[in-house]
């Protein structure tokens, strides 16, 4: 498969705990973004980078979500002390410049 | 990017053509308009993409209005499996997704 990949698709934390995600994009892909969505919304935008340059940061991200994209390839996503308000899907996606965008399947971030 | 407004819900009869509308007033000049649809449980997936010209693919036909202020997504016959929730983007830098138009297909 030569898709958008994301690990792990589910993981389930207790309140407190870090957790981190990693997103795999097509390997031509220059962008690759970083969208969160929960029940009945859309995808809401956190941060897109452009190679290993992160070029946009959403104003809603709290400092505990840091994203990192360190050789231009593959992207973790980490959020620190995780809350219940954290339990979402995060999806990851990568395109050609700002050309069509391909999803991954996402993570389901559960936390209790 | 620019902002969107699209209907919360729409709903079309098997086989039948449905139109989706976007209002997106406050587009620049070299933003694309993007549609991208995406199934229960699924992650978002490109349908269609242009900047001034209507534009056909496979899956849809996309009529851009000559101000370019809104768009239309055409499906010509809607199938069961196109219900999905449909958003329209005005795209630039980082996509930002609306609240979409969730699309019923009634047999």
């Amino acid at each position: 498969d030569t898709g958008v990949s994301q690990n792990p698709r589910h993981k389930i934390t207790k309140r407190g705990q870090n957790v981190t995600f990693r997103c795999d994009p097509i390997s031509e892909h220059n962008r690759l973004y970083w969208y969160r969505q929960t029940l009945g919304q859309g995808p809401e935008f956190l941060t897109y980078f452009q190679n290993e340059a992160q070029l946009e940061k959403s104003r809603l991200l709290s400092d505990r979500f840091s994203a990192e994209r360190p050789k231009g390839s593959f992207s973790t996503l980490e959020i620190q002390r995780t809350e219940q308000g954290d339990s979402a899907m995060y999806l990851c996606a990568s395109s050609l410049g700002s050309g069509v965008a391909f999803f991954g399947q996402g993570t389901r971030l559960t936390v209790v | 990017d620019a902002k969107t407004t699209q209907p919360n819900s729409m709903e079309s009869n098997e086989e039948e053509p449905v139109h989706l509308p976007c209002n997106h007033s406050t587009i620049s000049g070299t933003d694309y308009i993007h549609w991208y649809r995406q199934l229960p449980s699924q992650g978002p997936e490109y349908v269609i993409h242009g900047l001034t010209s209507n534009v056909n693919n496979r899956m849809a036909s996309l009529a851009i209005a000559e101000d370019r202020k809104s768009s239309t997504l055409i499906l010509h016959r809607a199938t069961l499996r196109d219900a999905a929730v449909y958003y329209c983007i005005g795209a630039r830098s980082g996509m930002r997704f609306g609240a979409g138009t969730r699309l019923t297909v009634k047999p």
